[in-house]
């Protein structure tokens, strides 16, 4: 299958600083990219969908403004959490896909805010 | 809201066949059965999709019934290393709608 590749794989930073997550698509172009969360013994939440060249679209009850999407090629989108607070402490997960294929997933990052 | 409904939890003895059901009685005739799953700390692994016709692929089988309202995913022998939270989800198929999660199953395969 398709392969997706997230960096850094795990971060800790304090309380305060910004955060920013890369995905890459490696081997396809995505023209859709999307950013889940995943809490402790929780299932995977859907964060936004993003376009390539095109503003994210967020699920009710993610700050756009605190969860900075960028896809600005078909191979990277970028999430940068600003201010992070411990509360934002997560596993966060992208997935890519190219227009009639399957979504595949990167293999997360996991976020600790100190 | 996810539109499928799992067992919480199933355990499967290592080498026998895992069958991992689904209700999904409110599908459209527009949409597909994808099947994910995680294993622990890990981003999900796709496994298998269809519509309305039973699939195989290397990985495992999809049975689907005739209406449609249901469907099994088979691993034919599984391992200890298929442990892991599976989860079934329908969507329509191409365009740029997401998957969304429901809870899955969590499956166990004992030595």
């Amino acid at each position: 299958g398709a392969v997706v590749s997230q960096h850094p794989s795990w971060v800790i930073c304090k309380s305060g600083t910004s955060v920013k997550i890369e995905c890459r698509s490696l081997d396809f172009q995505a023209t859709t990219m999307f950013w889940y969360r995943q809490f402790p013994k929780q299932s995977l939440m859907l964060m936004a969908t993003s376009n390539e060249g095109s503003k994210a679209t967020y699920e009710q009850g993610v700050e756009k403004d605190k969860f900075l999407i960028n896809h600005a090629s078909l191979t990277l989108s970028t999430l940068t959490v600003t201010s992070a607070h411990p509360e934002d402490s997560s596993f966060y997960i992208c997935s890519a896909k190219e227009q009639a294929m399957t979504q595949y997933f990167g293999p997360g990052t996991r976020l600790l805010v100190l | 809201d996810a539109k499928t409904t799992q067992p919480t939890s199933m355990d499967c003895a290592e080498g026998r066949a895992a069958n991992l059901p689904c209700n999904h009685s409110t599908i459209s005739g527009n949409e597909y059965v994808y099947w994910y799953r995680q294993i622990h700390s890990q981003g999900p692994q796709y496994i298998i999709h269809g519509l309305k016709n039973n699939e195989t692929n290397e990985m495992a089988s999809l049975i689907i019934t005739e209406d449609r309202k249901s469907s099994t995913l088979i691993l034919p022998h599984a391992t200890l290393r298929d442990t892991a939270v599976y989860y079934c989800i329908v969507r329509v198929g191409g365009g740029n709608t997401p998957l969304v999660f429901g809870k899955g199953t969590r499956l166990s395969v004992i030595a």
